[in-house]
């Protein structure tokens, strides 16, 4: 069964620095998909990025950057230069492709203070 | 333009009474998806259906029931014998998974 670790709760920080969000999984699968997610207090869920399991370059949109790394079966996000509108939860998300079924981690709450 | 409408925004529901969330999408996905989030938890996947008039149980499926008689509907019934129903539910849908995902904006049930 796949399975994705959020192992930070919670992360405050001080407008301006960067912060770095941990995401492990778990997967038996060889083609699968990965994704992050935004979650403002209004509750919606919105897309940051998605990456398939075959490419593992790094990406850069903006102050957001992610690390994939297959070898550690690891997949962080990096805010760069935070600002007060980056609070949010942050989850991490998995799927495979022989039925699509999303898994989530447990979320990272991260606050960012003026 | 296309997306996935959840209705009603805010539910109340009375102890011991069903409940029917609604979730329609007019993207042309073949997949369907309800998640469950408690106050301060991730999302935990309730059902889903990858076709019309097939649907597979998720990790906390007791208590709910959906069908799938359209391939744009997928309305989740929160029964009576679903103990906490209190959450924020959310809606999913995919074409392919790897094409991503839409969510729907979400029903916030409370048992009052």
């Amino acid at each position: 069964a796949q399975k994705v670790t959020q192992a930070q709760t919670e992360i405050s920080v001080v407008e301006k620095e960067d912060v770095t969000l941990d995401c492990v999984y778990e997967t038996r699968d060889t083609t699968y998909y990965l994704f992050w997610y935004k979650q403002p207090p209004s509750g919606e869920l919105v897309f940051l990025i998605r990456r398939n399991s075959f490419d593992e370059q790094n990406e850069i949109s903006g102050r957001y950057s992610w690390n994939f790394q297959k070898s550690t079966s690891s997949f962080n996000f990096t805010i760069t230069a935070s600002q007060v509108v980056d609070s949010a939860v942050y989850f991490c998300a998995l799927s495979e492709a022989y039925d699509y079924k999303l898994s989530f981690g447990a979320g990272t709450t991260v606050t960012v203070r003026a | 333009d296309g997306g996935i409408t959840q209705s009603p925004k805010y539910l109340f529901r009375k102890e011991g009474q069903n409940v029917t969330l609604s979730c329609e999408q007019n993207l042309n996905h073949d997949a369907m998806y309800w998640y469950r989030q408690d106050p301060g938890q991730g999302l935990r996947l309730i059902y889903y259906s990858q076709i019309v008039n097939d649907f597979q149980k998720g990790d906390i499926a007791e208590g709910y029931s959906v069908s799938r008689e359209k391939k744009e509907s997928f309305p989740l019934t929160v029964t009576s014998a679903q103990k906490n129903p209190t959450a924020f539910y959310l809606c999913a849908s995919t074409l392919r998974g790897k094409d991503g995902y839409t969510f729907g904006s979400g029903t916030r049930l409370t048992v009052v």
